[in-house]
């Protein structure tokens, strides 16, 4: 079981907006800032999003990320179908002394 | 451009040691403030943080997993390197080497901890 909870999966059209929720404690998201990776099917994880909201150089401004409280919100808009894959919230546990990620949301685009 | 690249044996027997290599390019391993992580995944299953070494040897383990595992960085020949003792079938993943960027803001930010770049995986099998 993750010490992050995400939504096993979410679906939405081409064209429209979807969101990841990633939801934790206070040791972890509470207090720390969130990751976020796609994994597109049979490839390598890929940074997205790091400390909160900052994009790699690289990926495109329709990726963004934030932070409230304990919980954290992935947020796609303009979906492609390119953008099928598996998403991973991670951050760091302070009670832990380690990296967590979240079990992962499959997104189906329809 | 910064790679890595992880390599091993692809088959450990249960008990024994599964010892990863992952070999670094494209920036030095000891001019970097970076720390070096490993993360596993099961099939069909999710990514597990395993632990990060700094070029000086200081490290941070999973809890579940720290008294099986051994992190160590040879910096002549820019590489570090994973040990897992006592495998198990749950042993059994894709694992990846990345580069950590692990840092503490202040107590408001907290810390910062993201992998960027990933190596390719390799597969290790725990099987008789």
């Amino acid at each position: 079981q993750s010490v992050l909870t995400q939504p096993p999966s979410v679906s939405a059209a081409p064209g429209q907006r979807v969101t990841i929720s990633c939801s934790g404690g206070s040791s972890n998201i509470g207090s720390n800032y969130v990751s976020w990776y796609q994994q597109l099917p049979g490839t390598v994880p890929r940074l997205l999003i790091y400390d909160n909201n900052k994009r790699p150089s690289g990926i495109p401004d329709r990726f963004s990320g934030s932070k409230s409280g304990t919980s954290a919100t992935l947020v796609i808009t303009g979906l492609q179908t390119g953008d099928e894959a598996d998403y991973y919230c991670g951050t760091w546990d302070t009670s832990l002394s380690g990296g967590v990620f979240g079990g992962g949301t499959k997104l189906t685009v329809l | 451009q910064l790679q890595l690249q992880e390599s091993g044996p692809g088959l450990v027997k249960p008990s024994e040691t599964l010892s990863l290599t992952c070999s670094v390019s494209g920036v030095s391993i000891s001019s970097s403030s970076y720390y070096w992580g490993w993360i596993r995944q099961p099939p069909g299953k999710g990514l597990e943080w395993i632990g990060g070494i700094y070029y000086s040897g200081s490290t941070y383990y999973n809890p579940s997993l720290k008294s099986r595992v051994t992190l160590s960085v040879d910096t002549s020949k820019n590489q570090f390197s994973l040990h897992l003792s006592s495998v198990t079938a749950a042993d059994t993943a894709v694992y990846y080497c990345a580069r950590q960027s692990y840092g503490y803001f202040d107590s408001w930010s907290g810390y910062s901890n993201w992998f960027d770049p990933w190596g390719l995986g390799t597969v290790v099998t725990v099987s008789s």
